[in-house]
């Protein structure tokens, strides 16, 4: 069975400043996809980004990027220039890209807490 | 934009009571899901269904149903609460391409007495 793992239970950051969040994850599938969900206060979970295995180019959306190292089934958030609207729990997800049925489900890690300072 | 409602925010029941949790997507997705948010544990799949009619169960779904008559409805019920069932439910949906994301509601904040 697939699982995902945030090592990190809270972070914190200064505004401007750049910050890293760790997820790992384990896998016998080749073929998958790779997500990072936000669920600020407001508790609405919105997608922040997404990979998928069989790109080897990081994904990026703005201020926020992935470092996926496929190997080493790694796959960290960096987010760049921090703001306070960043303060939220973030979530590693994984899906296996294969079986219809089996493979839609999403598994999460635990999750990050993530504080910004000004 | 997507929109997936949940019928409640917060929801206060009694042990033993059986309760129905909503949810409602406008985008004719056919897959969706229910999730419990539990602090230290994440999210954690109860069921989820692929079609009308059709359902899948997932990690947790001891002491959970579900229901979908209407491919935009899906129903998560509690046949007899109890305390531990007390958490955060999040119901999502997705298209059926398996390269979709997936779009959450806002979560039912559930408490069980």
């Amino acid at each position: 069975a697939q699982t995902v793992t945030q090592s990190q239970p809270e972070m914190s950051v200064q505004e401007a400043e750049t910050v890293t969040l760790s997820c790992t994850y384990d896998t016998s599938e080749s073929d998958y996809y790779l997500f990072w969900y936000k669920q600020p206060p407001s508790r609405q979970m919105i997608l922040v980004i997404r990979q998928e295995a069989y790109k080897q180019q990081n994904a990026t959306e703005n201020r926020f990027s992935v470092n996926f190292q496929k190997a080493a089934k790694s796959f960290s958030l960096k987010i760049s220039d921090s703001q306070l609207g960043d303060a939220a729990m973030y979530f590693c997800a994984y899906r296996s890209a294969g079986g219809y049925q089996a493979g839609t489900a999403l598994i999460f890690g635990k999750g990050t807490t993530l504080s910004v300072s000004s | 934009d997507v929109k997936v409602t949940q019928s409640s925010r917060y929801l206060v029941k009694r042990t033993g009571e059986k309760v129905f949790l909503e949810c409602v997507q406008d985008m004719d997705h056919e897959n969706m899901f229910w999730y419990r948010q539990d602090p230290g544990l994440g999210l954690r799949l109860i069921y989820f269904s692929y079609d009308v009619k059709m359902k899948e169960k997932g990690d947790i779904p001891e002491g959970y149903s579900v229901s979908r008559e209407k491919k935009e409805r899906f129903s998560l019920i509690l046949e007899s609460a109890s305390t531990n069932q007390t958490s955060m439910y999040l119901c999502a949906s997705s298209p059926g391409d398996i390269k979709a994301i997936q779009y959450f509601g806002a979560g039912t904040r559930l408490s069980v007495l």
